[in-house]
């Protein structure tokens, strides 16, 4: 199973949007709609933000949001604060009934 | 609140096996609920998922490290554990276990992302 691409960077103003994309094949994001996101901060465990594509856990904030469209998924960040200065990254549910991660997306926030 | 600790050596010895248990506190690892896992990370590089287990002891592995992966399950100490061998340096690495909620898919439940994680252990191969 090969790794979903994701673009290496993305940057952002306080305030702004950003989307960070997500691309796979038909045999996992295209295939299901099964994707989650991660944020990580330096050197912290992963934390879950989006799952099922556009599901957000209790807790999350309402200004992460999740889509897709055909094997692209994408993440999107509204009203960009500081602390989502982060890496990203995205995995999807899979046709081997396992789960792959993206490269990740280093999110700067300017 | 659910916690899960990652515990082992931080140091394997190239060809040698590597060992890690999570333990599991604040909940139990025999819910019918959830499977557990192991996830790594590279130094600089991105999160890579090695395998995942059931209280049953039903496994999935990723295909590219099947060969030299063993998740095994101890549910009278609510932990789960992982064996790696014939590691390199390319295995050194934050290893991270992780709860995986099921998901109705049809007829049936996956198991494909995790919601609560472990601060992480660092393992490092060299000799």
């Amino acid at each position: 199973q090969s790794a979903l691409t994701q673009p290496a960077s993305v940057s952002g103003s306080p305030g702004q949007s950003i989307t960070i994309s997500c691309t796979g094949t038909s045999s996992d994001v295209g295939g299901y709609n099964y994707v989650s996101w991660y944020q990580q901060h330096p050197g912290k465990a992963p934390k879950l933000m989006i799952y099922d594509v556009s599901n957000r856990p209790s807790g999350v904030s309402n200004r992460f949001s999740g889509s897709k469209s055909g094997n692209t998924a994408s993440l999107t960040i509204s009203g960009l604060q500081a602390e989502d200065e982060a890496d990203y990254y995205c995995s999807s549910y899979t046709s081997s009934s396992t789960p792959v991660f993206g490269g990740g997306t280093k999110l700067t926030v300017l | 609140q659910l916690q899960l600790q990652e515990s082992g050596p931080g140091l394997v010895k190239p060809s040698e096996t590597l060992s890690l248990t999570c333990t599991v506190s604040g909940g139990s690892i025999s819910s019918s609920s959830y499977y557990w896992g192991w996830i790594r990370q590279p130094p600089g590089k991105g999160l890579e998922w090695i395998g995942s287990i059931y209280y049953s002891g039903s496994t999935y592995y990723n295909p590219s490290l099947k060969s030299r992966v063993t998740i095994s399950v101890d549910t009278s100490k609510n932990q789960f554990s992982l064996k790696l061998s014939s590691v390199t340096a390319a295995d050194t690495a934050v290893y991270y276990c992780a709860r995986l909620p099921g998901t109705i898919f049809g007829v049936v439940i996956i198991y494909y992302y995790m919601d609560v994680w472990g601060k992480g252990t660092t393992v490092t191969v060299s000799s």
